[in-house]
């Protein structure tokens, strides 16, 4: 079982529509939450982190359940730049003060006219 | 602000040829380092990562080597490269703090064909 499972998609939907994104993680040491967007072939960008309290950035939503190791994306009104592929990313504590980010394997989102 | 530098951009090698990968990172000090590969529709795997200059800790046994001669360079090497290197190489930094809890950020990446 990966560490990170999320729906590979591909979702395509109208603009405008809103999208969810759903990602669930299987260790619990697990301590901190993103959510990346890699566009083809470049390199991935953070999106936004992730809290328990949910947030928010503009259209997007993020919300992270720890008590059923859950995060979900929520994008609101669509745009045609959303097109990209979507990562969720947890990152845990390794020896020697680094961290070890997982990524998911993505989920694409293709926006159509 | 702080910027991460990778090269070169794209790079085709034959096999059994040597191979060196290039990170810088500028704005910032002692940051940590990061070598990531991601091959052709697949996720990004961790490769290397370096808390210090000539601290090198290795994430998955393969062909490859990661050095750190300086503090904000990250080099990333094979001797004799196999088909099996192809991919998408990342490096990426985070501000050293509480390990768990840092975000990186990764370089523009080298795209790494091996024929």
């Amino acid at each position: 079982r990966k560490e990170v499972e999320q729906d590979p998609g591909p979702f395509n939907v109208p603009e405008g529509a809103t999208v969810a994104f759903n990602c669930t993680y299987s260790n619990s040491a697990s301590q901190s939450f993103f959510w990346y967007r890699q566009d083809c072939r470049k390199e991935p960008k953070l999106l936004m982190s992730v809290y328990s309290s949910g947030n928010e950035d503009g259209r997007f939503t993020a919300q992270l359940n720890r008590a059923s190791q859950y995060i979900s994306l929520l994008i609101r009104d669509s745009k045609l730049s959303d097109s990209a592929t979507y990562l969720c990313v947890v990152n845990r504590a390794l020896l020697s003060s680094a961290s070890k980010i997982i990524f998911g394997s993505g989920t694409r989102l293709s926006i159509r006219p | 602000s702080q910027t991460i530098h990778q090269w070169p951009a794209t790079l085709v090698q034959p096999v059994g040829s040597p191979l060196s990968l290039e990170c810088t990172v500028e704005g910032t000090s002692n940051p940590n380092l990061y070598w990531y590969r991601q091959a052709a529709g697949r996720g990004l795997q961790l490769l290397f990562y370096s808390v210090g200059i000539g601290q090198i800790s290795s994430e998955v046994p393969q062909n490859l080597s990661a050095s750190r001669p300086q503090d904000r360079q990250f080099i990333l090497s094979s001797k004799k490269l196999l088909l099996s290197d192809s991919g998408f190489y990342l490096c990426a930094w985070s501000v050293r703090g509480a390990a768990g809890t840092d975000t990186q950020y990764f370089g523009p990446g080298t795209r790494l064909t091996v024929l």
